[in-house]
């Protein structure tokens, strides 16, 4: 029972054009989410989250949106660099999970110079 | 200021045998979690503990696994026995706190595990 989708196992995009990767979640007790992304060999890095009280919050190139009746969220990365080429992770927590994070099964996104 | 250091990096064990994965928290932190990436999919949850607390294993398989954070030292976290399917990467991550406040978990590089 797969808590949290990420439908979209890899992404290719142009240098510079905007990277959205999503995010389907199916518990409605989750109220904390996060972005990771991760290079090969190396451990998750966190990128952004976001509270379950706002809708977006936005750092720097990247931007995250949150939709709570449609259970969706998605990270805006604009514009795209090569460097952003990885494996980007959707997590989600409740509050009485504080710090344990369910994960999506990722999406691979590929930044084309 | 070094973070989540876990060693080995790579393990390679024959079935069958023991494997023994340490993760040193940032220092100061108390709290430290353990998940599991298996090929193809995203990090699972398996274990929390503070020191010489076990706070949370829903996510640890019943059999073969355990984790200890003693007073000094390192986390550990051993797999008895070990089989092909428990081939994957141990990732580790440490906080300050169980609360989730405003800082997110900080995750190590983790540890492959592969066996033969």
């Amino acid at each position: 029972d797969q808590q949290v989708k990420q439908n979209s196992p890899s992404l290719s995009v142009q240098e510079g054009r905007i990277s959205i990767l999503n995010c389907d979640y199916t518990n409605s007790m989750f109220d904390y989410f996060l972005w990771y992304k991760k290079y090969p060999a190396e451990g998750p890095t966190f990128l952004i989250s976001i509270s379950s009280i706002k809708d977006k919050n936005e750092d720097g190139r990247f931007t995250v949106f949150l939709n709570k009746s449609a259970k969706h969220l998605s990270l805006h990365i604009v514009p795209s660099q090569p460097g952003d080429s990885a494996v980007y992770f959707c997590a989600a927590s409740g509050l009485g999970s504080a710090r344990q994070l369910t994960f999506g099964s990722g999406t691979q996104l590929t930044v084309l110079p | 200021n070094a973070g989540v250091m876990q060693n080995p990096r790579h393990l390679v064990r024959r079935r069958g045998q023991e494997a023994r994965l340490r993760c040193s928290p940032v220092k100061g932190h108390s709290h430290v979690y353990w998940y599991r990436q298996l090929p193809e999919e995203g990090l699972k949850f398996m274990v929390y503990l503070q020191k010489e607390n076990i706070i949370d294993e829903s996510g640890m398989p019943k059999e073969r696994f355990s984790a200890e954070f003693p007073k000094e030292g390192p986390s550990i976290l051993r797999i008895q026995q070990v089989v092909r399917g428990d081939s994957a990467a141990y990732f580790c991550a440490s906080s300050p706190s169980g609360d989730r406040g405003n800082s997110p978990l900080h995750f190590g590089n983790g540890t492959r595990l592969t066996v033969t």
